[in-house]
Order: C-alpha cells, then structure tokens, then sequence
C-alpha cells in the first residue's frame, strides 16, 4: 500500500465554520507534513510531525490545528478562515531524515474553499 | 538563503521531440535534488532523488542529471501522458530537516 488518502477532495466553508481536513497512510512513515499550494505555486510547507510530535510550525496562523493523533492519521482543524486561505491543502508522508526526507509521497489534495 | 529556479516555465513539445527541463540552485550544501511530477489537481508524485554531481537516474522516458549548480530532467520522446507540472525540490544541509525548497515548476505539454 502505497498511497496517501486525503478527505474531503472538497470542501466549501464559510468564514466562521469549523471543519476539519484528513489524512491517513499505511506505508509506516514516521513524518507526515501538509502542504498549501496555491494555484500555479509551488507547495508551501506549514507543519511537519515526527513520530508523532509537531516538529515544524511554519509560523502558520492559529486558525490552523494540526494533529497527529497516531503514526497513520493527520488532521487539520480549520476555524474562521479567511478567503485567502482557499488553495489546494496537501499531505504527505516520507521516512524519517536519513537524507530521503525529500521523497514525499503526497496524497491528491482537499481543495478548500473560503466564502 | 536557498533558491531553486526553473526553466523554462511552460515547455510545448510534439510528441517524440525530446528535450530538457533545468533547475539551477543555490545552497549552502546539498543534501539531496528531488523532481515530481504534478497533474492539474493533484498532489506532486515523487520521480527521482540525486545526491552529488555526477549521478544520473532514469525512469521510462525521463533521465535526470546533477551538477554542482542544476539538474536537467531530459524527455525523450515524450508522449501526451507526459503532460504536467514537473516541480524541483532541494533539501540544504545548511537548513532544518525536513524543509524543502521547491522551484516554481515547467509546465509541459506534449502535442499529439
């Protein structure tokens, strides 16, 4: 099993929704990410999970919760977004650093959309 | 700081016209060059790793390269499949784990 599994592939929300966004991998790796990619850019990295711990906060604003609640399943809780938070959101696992941290294997994305 | 860039942005080629994609970068220390390949709406799909000058790794109709300053993805005979986004990546010793830069991407499109 090699694949990554995002849901929702969509999802429309208002601004003062609460939603959230998952993610799962059955590969055993041991750092999962997400990604914003915004349309013709290149992926953003805004939080990093080793075994399990929040590694890597790319200053990302609060109204974005990351959560590991184990070494298969990713999530990102979503509040009171803003429009300019729509973009395509990505996760992705790869082994721990051993220098192959930059084979990322990617999930197909939830496409956000802020009203 | 780290840069990666791409050329050109957008590639058009006819189906069998080969040619090569460049991404030249700046870093303080290489810790490895990654290509994907991104179809429109879709996450980034993992191609190939190089790690020194030298190295050359191929998968089908793809062959990437490394030097000290870029890496080439060289198309041979590319077929309409081949259509995408291929994005370049580095990871910098000088920088955290973990972070990648990516460039900007080609986009290529491969007429029939």
């Amino acid at each position: 099993d090699t694949e990554v599994t995002q849901t929702p592939k969509h999802l429309v929300m208002g601004m003062t929704n609460k939603k959230s966004l998952k993610c799962e991998q059955h590969m055993g790796h041991r750092a999962m990410y997400w990604y914003k990619q915004k349309a013709k850019k290149p992926p953003e990295l805004m939080f990093v999970y080793s075994y399990e711990k929040l590694s890597i906060n790319e200053s990302v604003p609060s109204r974005f919760s990351p959560e590991c609640p184990n070494s298969s399943l990713l999530n990102l809780h979503l509040h009171a977004l803003q429009p300019e938070d729509s973009a395509l959101y990505l996760c992705a696992s790869s082994q721990v650093p051993s220098g192959s941290e930059g084979e990322l294997f990617f999930g197909e994305g939830s496409r956000l959309t802020v009203l | 700081e780290d840069q990666v860039t791409q050329s050109p942005e957008a590639l058009r080629l006819q189906e069998g016209e080969s040619s090569s994609l460049n991404c030249s970068y700046t870093v303080s220390g290489l810790r490895g060059l990654f290509w994907y390949r991104q179809d429109p709406g879709k996450g980034p799909e993992f191609l190939f790793t190089l790690y020194s000058a030298g190295e050359e790794k191929e998968k089908e109709r793809l062959k990437a390269t490394l030097t000290k300053k870029e890496s080439f993805l060289h198309i041979t005979a590319p077929k309409p499949e081949d259509s995408a986004t291929y994005l370049c990546a580095v990871a910098d010793s000088g920088a955290g784990s973990y972070q990648l830069t990516f460039g900007k991407g080609t986009k290529l499109s491969v007429i029939p």
